[in-house]
C-alpha cells in the first residue's frame, strides 16, 4: 500500500503548548501536503511541500520533509482549542500519476 | 479560492437502494476527478479516478459495478452506490484536479444506509 503512517494517532495536549504530528511513507514523492479535518467535515488544505524542499512555514504551522527517511512532521505552535481537528498528510507519489495518498491521520484534541 | 459542492451532504437509505451523489467545481473546470471514501475515524480511502469523457479508473478492491462514476462534463460528477447495504455506510469525498494539477476537495456527502 501507498498509504502513509501518521504517528501518534491521537495527541492530548493543554492550550498553549506545542504540538508535533510524524508521518512516514513508502515510495518517492513529488509532494507531501498537510490536511486538516474537523468531526464530520470535509479536509482543509493547509501546507504543501514539495520533495525539493526541507522545511516551510505557514503562521503557527512549521512543516519539514526528510526525503531520506522518507518522514514528514508537522508542528503547530502556541495551540489553541480551535486547532482540535484530525491532521493528515497526503503524499503524490512520483510515478503514479496525479493521485494523492493520505496517511492514518493523527486525531489532535487541545484542551482549554 | 475554488468552491467544490456535493450534493446530498447527507442522506439515509434503505437497504438495496441507490443513491447518487453529485459533486460540482462552481468556479472552474476539473479535468480529472478523484473519489475518495472515509470510514469513522479513518483516513481517506481513494476509491476511483475519472477523466472527463471517459471510464473510471477504480483502486484495487473497489467494485466498479457497485460505485458508478460518471464524469459527463468538466464541472460535473456524480457517485452512484447501487443496492446499497450498511457497510457501504460512510462519508464520501469528492475531488476535483483542475488544469493546473491543483487538488481541491468537496465538503462531503454523509451516506447511512439502514
Amino acid at each position: 500500500s501507498q498509504q502513509g503512517e501518521e504517528d501518534p494517532q491521537a495527541l492530548s495536549i493543554q492550550e498553549g503548548e506545542n504540538a508535533t504530528m510524524n508521518c512516514s511513507y513508502k515510495t518517492s514523492i513529488n509532494n507531501l501536503q498537510w490536511y486538516r479535518q474537523n468531526s464530520g467535515r470535509g479536509l482543509v488544505h493547509l501546507i504543501l511541500i514539495r520533495s525539493n524542499e526541507r522545511e516551510k512555514h505557514s503562521g503557527r504551522l512549521r512543516v519539514t520533509l526528510d526525503t531520506s527517511k522518507k518522514s514528514s512532521s508537522l508542528l503547530i505552535t502556541a495551540s489553541r482549542a480551535a486547532d482540535t481537528a484530525s491532521y493528515f498528510c497526503a503524499t503524490l507519489p512520483s510515478n503514479t500519476g496525479n493521485q494523492f495518498y493520505f496517511g492514518t491521520g493523527t486525531s489532535l484534541t487541545v484542551i482549554p | 479560492g475554488a468552491v467544490v459542492s456535493q450534493h446530498p451532504s447527507r442522506v439515509i437509505c434503505k437497504s438495496g437502494t441507490s443513491v447518487k451523489i453529485e459533486c460540482r467545481s462552481l468556479d472552474f473546470q476539473a479535468t480529472t476527478m478523484f473519489w475518495y471514501r472515509q470510514f469513522p475515524k479513518k483516513s481517506l480511502m481513494l476509491m476511483a479516478t475519472s477523466n472527463e469523457g471517459s471510464k473510471a479508473t477504480y483502486e484495487q478492491g473497489v467494485e466498479k459495478d457497485k460505485f458508478l462514476i460518471n464524469h459527463a462534463s468538466l464541472t460535473l460528477s456524480t457517485l452512484t452506490v447501487t443496492s446499497a447495504h450498511p457497510e457501504d455506510s460512510s462519508f464520501y469525498i469528492c475531488s476535483p484536479l483542475t488544469r493546473q494539477e491543483t487538488q481541491y476537495f468537496g465538503p462531503g456527502t454523509r451516506l447511512l444506509v439502514l
